[in-house]
């Protein structure tokens, strides 16, 4: 199994306090995302960073940021958590072989963040 | 964009029965890949195969199979002879050469003993 820890794995929060999400590799993989899983929209991208400092966006990350100060730790943080921000938070990496080509992603066991 | 569609929300199937997942995608892209994960109900994600946009042979893993059709922009996944243990939420993924991910909403499947 890919080494890939997320903490904490479960999280129940208030509306509006910050909540920061942990992702730690010890795959030495320079692709790292983070994903939120929602029934019926399967998995959606929220942020992803491709080295150390290097993030870029997906296609929901409104509401969130991300950091990612060492090749192991990848952050996301929820700066004013909101109910509609309550799922099932993963993170995953990955490495381009050699050649840049794409290879499979592999996931953390995942965090279940409750917003009330 | 890319997008995935997964038009199969749940499937149940009895033990031993044939079941096969449509998956059907878009892009723009000529280099593309193409994976399929699972979900048991454990929660965790699994990967079960890649396939790249210059590659259209199918592909057979014990009971698992792959039907990858560019013509038709769809990767069917067929498991055959199901178990119990085959019961999870499947998901077919897209990515373009930039390692992003785009999922289909992912289908449920039920084997019933």
């Amino acid at each position: 199994d890919a080494g890939i820890t997320q903490s904490p794995r479960h999280k129940v929060t208030e509306t509006g306090t910050p909540v920061t999400l942990r992702c730690h590799q010890t795959e030495n993989h320079r692709y790292m995302y983070w994903y939120r899983q929602d029934p019926g929209h399967g998995l959606r991208l929220i942020h992803y960073s491709y080295g150390v400092k290097d993030t870029d966006k997906g296609e929901v990350s409104d509401g969130y940021s991300v950091s990612r100060s060492k090749t192991e730790d990848f952050l996301l943080t929820l700066e004013s958590a909101t109910s509609s921000q309550t799922s099932v938070y993963f993170c995953a990496i990955s490495e381009p072989t050699r050649g840049g080509r794409n290879t499979e992603a592999f996931f953390g066991q995942g965090t279940r963040l409750t917003v009330v | 964009a890319q997008k995935v569609t997964q038009a199969q929300t749940e499937i149940s199937v009895v033990e031993k029965e044939d079941v096969t997942l449509d998956c059907v995608y878009e892009t723009r892209d000529t280099t593309y890949y193409l994976f399929w994960y699972k979900q048991p109900p454990s929660g965790e994600l699994v990967f079960l195969i890649r396939r790249n946009s210059f590659d259209e042979q199918n592909e057979i893993s014990g009971r698992y199979s792959w039907n990858f059709q560019k013509s038709t922009s769809s990767f069917n996944f067929t498991i055959t002879a199901s178990q119990v243990v085959d019961s999870a939420v499947y998901f077919c993924a897209l990515s373009p050469n930039d390692y992003k991910l785009s999922f289909g909403a992912g289908t449920t499947v039920t084997v019933r003993a």
